[in-house]
């Protein structure tokens, strides 16, 4: 069955320092998405990303952020200069064609991102 | 704005016996309402959804959700649990089929012999 993969799994860093945490969508899917979870509290909306381009974004993804779908098969998010309170599970989904399934975005095992 | 609560952060139970992880929406649109599963070291799973229709949901693993618009709620219920069904729950809403999805906090159900 097609699935969601992210890398790395776990990755602890050090303040100010760039991450690029890395997803591969379903091969046929078209809308990505990133979404983080800290520890204890929701899984929130941070960008989402249709046709090379961001469609829609949270206020959580500021100018530190960025997305980027580099080849045909991966797409990533780089944290730029990363803050302790960027530490969270972060979720990469992806979605079909529109028509589709409504609102069944597949979501990948998550990245957990430790910031010291 | 639209906002999803789960009240229960953990929800204990027995294995067999009946459980409903509660959750509750505002919204002031029509929404479309969805639980995720977590299981350990995965992903997040669509477990059911609701789009319209009959406003009971059947899911995959015996789960079912009875979407009550008078009590903006969307509770999941299984009438009997195994062990295995142990992991993290998720509620979220959207307002569209191609909208962001808003999650709850999640509730995790432990499920021992």
């Amino acid at each position: 069955e097609p699935e969601v993969t992210q890398t790395p799994s776990h990755q602890v860093t050090q303040m100010g320092q760039e991450v690029i945490l890395r997803c591969v969508p379903i091969s046929n899917h078209l809308y990505f998405y990133w979404y983080r979870q800290i520890l204890g509290q929701k899984v929130e909306f941070l960008v989402s990303f249709y046709n090379n381009e961001i469609s829609e974004k949270s206020e959580i993804f500021d100018d530190q952020f960025s997305v980027e779908r580099p080849d045909g098969s991966n797409f990533t998010l780089k944290i730029r200069s990363t803050k302790l309170e960027d530490s969270a599970m972060y979720f990469c989904a992806s979605r079909g064609l529109a028509g589709g399934l409504i609102g069944e975005l597949f979501f990948g095992e998550g990245s957990r991102l430790t910031v010291l | 704005a639209q906002s999803v609560t789960q009240l229960d952060s953990q929800v204990p139970v027995f294995e067999e016996a009946p459980v409903e992880l509660r959750c509750n929406y505002s919204s002031s649109v029509s929404v479309y309402l969805f639980w995720y599963v977590q299981y350990p070291n995965q992903g997040l799973q669509l477990l059911l959804k609701y789009l319209s229709g009959s406003t009971l949901v059947k899911g995959i693993n015996g789960f079912e959700a009875e979407f009550n618009k008078s009590q903006t709620s969307f509770h999941l219920r299984k009438p009997s649990v195994h062990i295995s069904d142990t992991a993290e729950y998720f509620c979220a809403l959207s307002n569209s089929g191609y909208s962001t999805l808003t999650f709850g906090k999640g509730t995790m159900l432990l499920v021992s012999p």
